[in-house]
């Protein structure tokens, strides 16, 4: 059974940095792409980056809102991908979702963590 | 960036209708579209993936169809599990795009 449960999020302020993780169990994790998704409260899903496979490199991509701030990374060997987000905005406060790529589509979501950026 | 266009944000409907939410792209993305289904508080559930593929265990009352910049989900018949918001993605190109969901709640 594909499972994806992300962890790490919380309150941090402004300017902060936070680190999410996303543990995967049930398939290979190396053989696919993963993506970071989020969602503001009351608002709807924006994507935020790309982890691509290990036949590409574990190369990225990310929204231009994030690019420069936010760094996609894995540990193949713990079976995680990690967001690392540093320069933190009150804008970026939402639930952060890690996403299995399937057959080119997002096929399984994680239950999703949720950081506040306050003061 | 491609945008993507859903509509109607909302509707309503009775238990049983035919529902249909339709997505349009700002460019052709050929059949590079997924529907998602989120209920409030949950996370978002992969219904159909390049524009009409059910994903595995998706029941067949969801459709999707379309190819280009126009495409549509349809729900056969509603039922109270399926009230719920709906978005579009495009997997076209980066960056990757949502439809700004339909809300659809019980009439």
């Amino acid at each position: 059974e594909v499972q994806l449960v992300e962890s790490g999020g919380g309150l941090v302020q402004p300017g902060g940095s936070l680190r999410l993780s996303c543990a995967a169990s049930g398939f290979t994790f190396s053989d696919h792409y993963m993506d970071w998704v989020r969602q503001a409260p009351g608002k709807g899903l924006e994507w935020v980056g790309r982890s691509r496979n290990k036949a590409n490199s574990y190369t990225t991509e990310y929204a231009a809102s994030v690019n420069g701030r936010f760094t996609i990374s894995r540990d193949a060997s713990k079976n995680s991908l990690y967001l690392q987000m540093n320069s933190l905005r009150t804008e970026d406060t939402a639930v952060y979702y890690c996403v299995r790529i399937g057959r080119d589509y997002s096929d399984y979501w994680g239950q999703g963590t949720l950081v506040t950026v306050s003061s | 960036d491609i945008q993507m266009t859903q509509s109607p944000s909302s509707l309503s409907a009775s238990v049983g209708d035919r529902v249909t939410i339709t997505c349009r792209a700002s460019q052709d993305i050929s059949n590079y579209l997924a529907w998602f289904q989120q209920k409030p508080g949950k996370a978002p559930k992969s219904l159909i993936y390049a524009a009409s593929s059910l994903q595995s265990g998706v029941p067949s009352k969801f459709s999707g169809s379309g190819s280009g910049t126009d495409f549509t989900l349809t729900i056969s018949s509603l039922q109270p599990e399926d009230f719920a918001t709906y978005y579009c993605q495009q997997f076209k190109s980066y960056p990757l795009t949502f439809g700004g969901g339909t809300k659809v709640e019980i009439k």
